[in-house]
């Protein structure tokens, strides 16, 4: 067990529609990042928080957003749902991005766009 | 842009035989190469990191091994057991290990009796 909790774990919904997927990291790690996994991609980075401030981002389309709120979970929010953004979203956390230490990696959500 | 090739994308291996992942990159700002092995229904874990000052790291059966000038480095799992069967990614880091990892598509690994 990596301590890293998401949920929902599956999310199935409608294209046009919006949902939020929630974090919560290992208790003392100070950084999440927030990971997209597709079948053909692989792991994309999306975005990175560290202690409440947007500290990284990556290939995240304008449609999604991500917030840190101060007892360090995370929380990303897909809009306008497409068919292509059914996908695996990985939050994992971390206590420092600055060094070598693991990225702990949560077990995903599943989410399903119809 | 696919930063991090990897390869293959598929791999049977024999018990007890070894078994090699590689990874090749592109951008020479790269500075922090893990590898990250994940289960079905699990997220990744890290396996094992090395740093470019050094060509090779061993922890246990697994090794990386790094090639600075070819822009290259591999995952090589000795004595191969069932248990390793997972997909394993290999990924690459500037600036701050962790930040905006780039990961390799991952290589779905499997030990056969």
């Amino acid at each position: 067990d990596s301590g890293v909790t998401q949920t929902p774990k599956h999310l199935i919904t409608a294209t046009g529609q919006r949902v939020t997927l929630r974090c919560s990291p290992r208790s003392g790690d100070l950084s999440v990042y927030w990971y997209q996994q597709s079948l053909d991609q692989g792991l994309q980075f999306l975005i990175q928080y560290y202690n409440g401030e947007e500290r990284a981002k990556g290939n995240i389309l304008e449609r999604f957003s991500a917030q840190q709120f101060p007892d360090l979970h995370s929380e990303l929010n897909l809009s306008s749902l497409e068919l292509g953004d059914s996908a695996l979203y990985f939050c994992a956390s971390s206590v420092d991005p600055g060094d070598d230490s693991p990225l702990h990696f949560g077990n995903g959500t599943r989410l399903t766009v119809t | 842009q696919q930063q991090v090739k990897q390869s293959p994308q598929s791999l049977i291996v024999q018990k007890g035989g070894i078994s090699i992942i590689n990874c090749a990159y592109e951008n020479t700002a790269f500075d922090y190469f893990p590898w990250y092995q994940q289960f079905p229904g699990k997220g990744p874990a890290l396996l094992i990191a090395i740093r470019p000052d050094v060509s090779e790291k061993k922890e246990g059966r697994f090794t990386i091994s790094f090639n600075k000038s070819a822009k290259q480095f591999s995952l090589h799992i000795m004595d191969s057991q069932p248990g390793d069967s997972a997909t394993y990614f290999c990924a690459a880091g500037s600036n701050f290990g962790n930040e905006k990892l780039t990961f390799g598509t991952g290589t779905r690994l499997t030990i056969i009796p």
